[in-house]
């Protein structure tokens, strides 16, 4: 029943080393969101795709990047990661309506060795 | 950017006790929701409320948009609502959500 499913649920990478995260959706929503949410924190934007268009916030590092191949499909790409990357990433959808709330998938938490 | 503050920052209660948390941002909004984060990091949306009262079960939330403030609601708490409440603003045209500072929730037995 999962409409966000973000995969996988926990990875270790090793410092330095790239690392993707994967969303997916069945919702069929336009716009897509990833964030970034460190420990004792809220979670913070770090970019969105409305449709193809790629969105990044002023303050998201630049080691961070993301690919939308298709409606279904967002990944988030951390280059080089660092200590200071360790987090949960969450991913959210949301169709562009008048009244239309973000759905969250369960996110991946991110450590780094 | 916009402010977002939550009050209180940690509550601990009792086992059915009934608790208010409250949301006030620094700006108008078009819109804002209330989460849930479990302990095991997954956030649960409960409310998607721009303006008035709703209710589900225990939990109810009310919204004054012209005076900048959020409400949430639970009553006869159980140890399952323990976890970090957090509300969270739209703005902007794709409805970036900024969230709030939250609200650590222990129930106890």
């Amino acid at each position: 029943d999962a409409m966000v499913i973000q995969n996988p649920r926990y990875q270790v990478t090793q410092f330095g080393k790239p690392v993707t995260l994967s969303c997916s959706q069945t919702l069929n929503h336009n716009v897509m969101y990833w964030y970034q949410q460190k420990s004792s924190q809220a979670p913070k934007l770090l970019f969105h795709y409305y449709d193809k268009d790629f969105n990044n916030e002023a303050d998201t590092p630049d080691n961070f990047q993301s690919r939308r191949p298709n409606t279904s499909f967002c990944f988030l790409d951390i280059r080089s990661p660092g200590l200071g990357d360790a987090a949960m990433y969450l991913c959210a959808t949301r169709i562009d309506r008048r009244g239309q709330p973000q759905h969250f998938g369960d996110g991946t938490r991110l450590s780094i060795l | 950017g916009i402010q977002v503050e939550q009050s209180p920052p940690d509550l601990i209660l009792q086992e059915g006790a009934n608790s208010t948390l409250r949301c006030n941002f620094s700006d108008s909004v078009n819109n804002l929701q209330w989460f849930h984060q479990n302990p095991w990091g997954q956030l649960i949306n409960l409310f998607y409320i721009p303006s008035g009262t709703k209710q589900n079960g225990r939990l109810s939330a009310t919204t004054v948009a012209t005076e900048r403030y959020s409400l949430l609601y639970i009553s006869s708490s159980q140890t399952t609502d323990s976890g970090v409440y957090f509300c969270a603003v739209h703005t902007g045209t794709a409805s970036k959500l900024t969230f709030g500072t939250g609200t650590r929730l222990q129930v106890t037995l």
